[in-house]
Order: C-alpha cells, then structure tokens, then sequence
C-alpha cells in the first residue's frame, strides 16, 4: 500500500482564495482524520469520519472551513475564503479503528503545507 | 482546550545518554496514550503505546511510563542516539475515538 496519500503537498495563495486539499487514506480503513500543525499549539485535531460520516468537527476553527469525505478512498478539506492566519502543516490519517483491538494507530500522511499570502 | 500538554518545547541530550520526554494530560477518561515521531516534511509515525491499566510499556530502547494518578506520562529512550533527533508528540484517547495530541518537543541527540 501507497499509504497516506495527501496533495497537494505545498500551496501558496493569496488571502480570499479558495483552498482544497485532497487526503486519499490507506485502503480498507474506515477512519479519517484531518490535523492542522502549528508552531503554538502543535497537532490540532479539525475533524474526523467513520465510515465517512462525520463525527466530530468541533475542532474546526470556522465556517470557512470544511470537510466532506463523499467515498471511502477520498476526502477533501476547503478553505474559503483562506487567511493568512490558516498558512499551516496540514495532515490527513487514517485507521482501521473498527477492526482492531487496542490502541488506535493512525497512519498519516506527508502532509500540505499551505501559506497563505 | 489543550487536553495534552508537552511543556518542553525542545529537549537535547549527548548521544548513548538517557532521553526522557513528558507530557500531561487532564482528561481522566482517556484509556490509550501513544508517542508518535516525527522528522522534517514527514507526517508523524507511531512509536509506543500504553493502555491506561498498565504504568510502563517496553519496546527496544523505549519505555514509556504512565502514572495515573498524576496524569503523566514519560517516553524514555536508552540509549539516545543522533538518529532518534525528531519531533515527538504524545496523543491520548478515549474508547478508540479522536485522537488529541500534544504540542510536541524536538530532541536534538548530539554525536
């Protein structure tokens, strides 16, 4: 397996522009995460899906930010409008929660790094 | 509402020397702590666990340690060598749910 597959892997853009980064998770998983890197406060949790429902978004920072995940093998995190204040690390995981017993392993991906002009 | 805390920013240490990293956390409930590693322009890669009814997990050159009644957890690395140089985070969970990591601390091991 090809793993996390996360693009675009560097993005600049201009305040007020639509941002979409793309997250395809390890096969077979049915959890996906999205995490945001910041200096202050480290890995933030965004959101995450189970069996591509939404399950917690209360990490989202506001309503320019969403997620969906319309299949298993695909999901996507839009800004819109983007702020230089979103200019981040941000990271997609995956894992078979569901199918193992124990600790919850994610597996992520390289990551996006997004700056915002 | 940080639920995980690193409090070291940056830790560094001469290599064959013992490396001990922190974190706390305050949320009780939490039953599966992991120490995931992370070097430049890659995403972090799991390490070690420990479930909330053990108080140590060994694996190789690292053992972490939980003490749950002070909500603490320690990752230590025997010996330390220049290749363990990365970023490391603590993250916690709760019933397999979200994962919540803490902000990270950089270990820097020097030949």
């Amino acid at each position: 397996d090809a793993g996390v597959i996360q693009s675009p892997r560097h993005e600049v853009t201009e305040m007020g522009q639509e941002v979409t980064l793309r997250c395809k998770p390890i096969s077979g998983h049915n959890s996906l995460f999205w995490y945001r890197q910041t200096m202050m406060r480290g890995l933030e949790l965004l959101i995450y899906f189970n069996n591509n429902v939404p399950i917690d978004d209360s990490g989202m920072p506001e309503d320019r930010f969403s997620a969906k995940m319309p299949n298993a093998s695909f999901s996507t995190l839009k800004i819109q409008p983007s702020e230089p204040r979103d200019s981040a690390v941000y990271f997609c995981a995956s894992t078979d929660r569901f199918l193992v017993s124990g600790a919850n392993v994610l597996t992520f991906g390289a990551g996006s790094r997004l700056t915002v002009l | 509402d940080q639920q995980v805390k690193q409090n070291s920013p940056s830790l560094s240490v001469q290599e064959g020397r013992i490396s001990i990293l922190n974190c706390d956390y305050t949320n009780s409930m939490f039953d599966y702590f992991l120490w995931y590693k992370k070097y430049p322009a890659e995403g972090p890669t799991f390490l070690i666990s420990i479930s909330s009814i053990k108080d140590k997990n060994e694996d190789g050159r690292f053992t972490v340690f939980l003490n749950k009644s002070a909500k603490h957890l320690s990752l230590h690395i025997v010996p330390s060598q220049p290749g363990d140089s990365a970023v490391y985070f603590c993250a916690a969970s709760y019933n397999n749910n979200d994962m919540r990591f803490g902000a990270g601390t950089r270990l820097t091991v020097k030949p």
